[in-house]
C-alpha cells in the first residue's frame, strides 16, 4: 500500500466544470509535489510546497490552482481545463528536498480525462 | 530539452539473468541520481539512489553505477525476477526540490 493517498483514482470532467484532486500523507514529510504525466512520457513537475508554502510553480496555467491546507494535505483545483490537460496527475511527498535520504514517495495518481 | 535520457524504451531478459538499464544526462550540475520503478495503475516507487560523490551503490539485487565523466549511470538487476517486470525511470536532481526524469524503460522478464 502506498503511503501517499490520492483521490479520486479516475475523474472525467467537462471543460466548464470545476473539480479538485486530493492528496494526503501521514509520514511527517515537509514537502509535497504535484506532477503531471502523459502517456509514454516522464513525469513533469508542476508545483512544490515546502512547509505548507508554495515554493515552486513551473509556469503552470492558472486553470490549475494548488492548495496546501496543512502539512498532510495537498489539493489541486481544476477549472476550465482543456482536452490536452488529460493525463495522470501524481502527488508526491518527501522528508525535505530531493537530496540523499529524502526520495520522493508517490501516490498512485488520478487519471484525469477532460471531455 | 530533455536533460535525462533513457535511450532504450524496452528491455527483455530471461529470468535469472542480469538486467542492465542505462541512463545518460546532460546537466553537469546534477549531483543526486535515483531510479524509480512503476507498475501499471500505480505511482512510481523509489528503488535506489546514488550521490555524485560515489560511483556505486548496492541494495540487494539492485546496483547503480555512476560515471560522472561520461555523464552516464546504469542500473543492474541480478538475478532478474518476474516481479521486476515494470517501467523503470531514471531521475536526477541539481536543486533541492526538482527532479528531472527520463522517459522510462519497460523491462519484461521472461520465465
Amino acid at each position: 500500500d502506498t503511503e501517499v493517498t490520492q483521490t479520486p483514482k479516475h475523474l472525467v470532467m467537462g471543460m466548464t466544470n470545476k473539480k479538485s484532486l486530493k492528496c494526503e500523507q501521514h509520514m511527517g514529510h515537509r514537502a509535497m509535489y504535484w506532477y503531471k504525466q502523459k502517456a509514454k512520457k516522464p513525469p513533469e513537475l508542476m508545483f512544490v510546497y515546502s512547509y505548507e508554502k508554495l515554493s515552486i510553480n513551473e509556469s503552470v496555467p492558472s486553470r490549475f490552482s494548488p492548495e496546501c491546507p496543512n502539512s498532510s494535505l495537498l489539493n489541486l483545483h481544476l477549472h476550465a481545463l482543456q482536452p490536452e490537460d488529460s493525463a495522470l496527475y501524481l502527488c508526491a511527498s518527501s522528508q525535505g528536498g530531493t537530496g540523499p535520504d529524502s526520495p520522493l514517495h508517490f501516490g498512485n495518481g488520478t487519471r484525469l480525462t477532460v471531455t | 530539452d530533455q536533460q535525462v535520457k533513457q535511450n532504450s524504451p524496452s528491455l527483455s531478459v530471461q529470468e535469472g539473468r542480469i538486467s542492465i538499464l542505462n541512463c545518460d544526462y546532460t546537466n553537469s550540475m546534477f549531483d543526486y541520481f535515483l531510479w524509480y520503478k512503476k507498475y501499471p495503475a500505480e505511482g512510481p516507487t523509489f528503488l535506489i539512489s546514488i550521490s555524485s560523490i560515489k560511483d556505486k551503490n548496492e541494495d540487494g539485487r539492485f546496483t547503480v553505477f555512476l560515471n560522472k565523466s561520461a555523464k552516464h549511470l546504469s542500473l543492474h538487476i541480478v538475478p532478474s525476477q518476474p516481479g521486476d517486470s515494470a517501467v523503470y525511470f531514471c531521475a536526477a536532481s541539481d536543486d533541492d526540490y526538482k527532479l528531472s526524469f527520463g522517459a522510462g524503460t519497460t523491462v519484461t522478464v521472461r520465465a
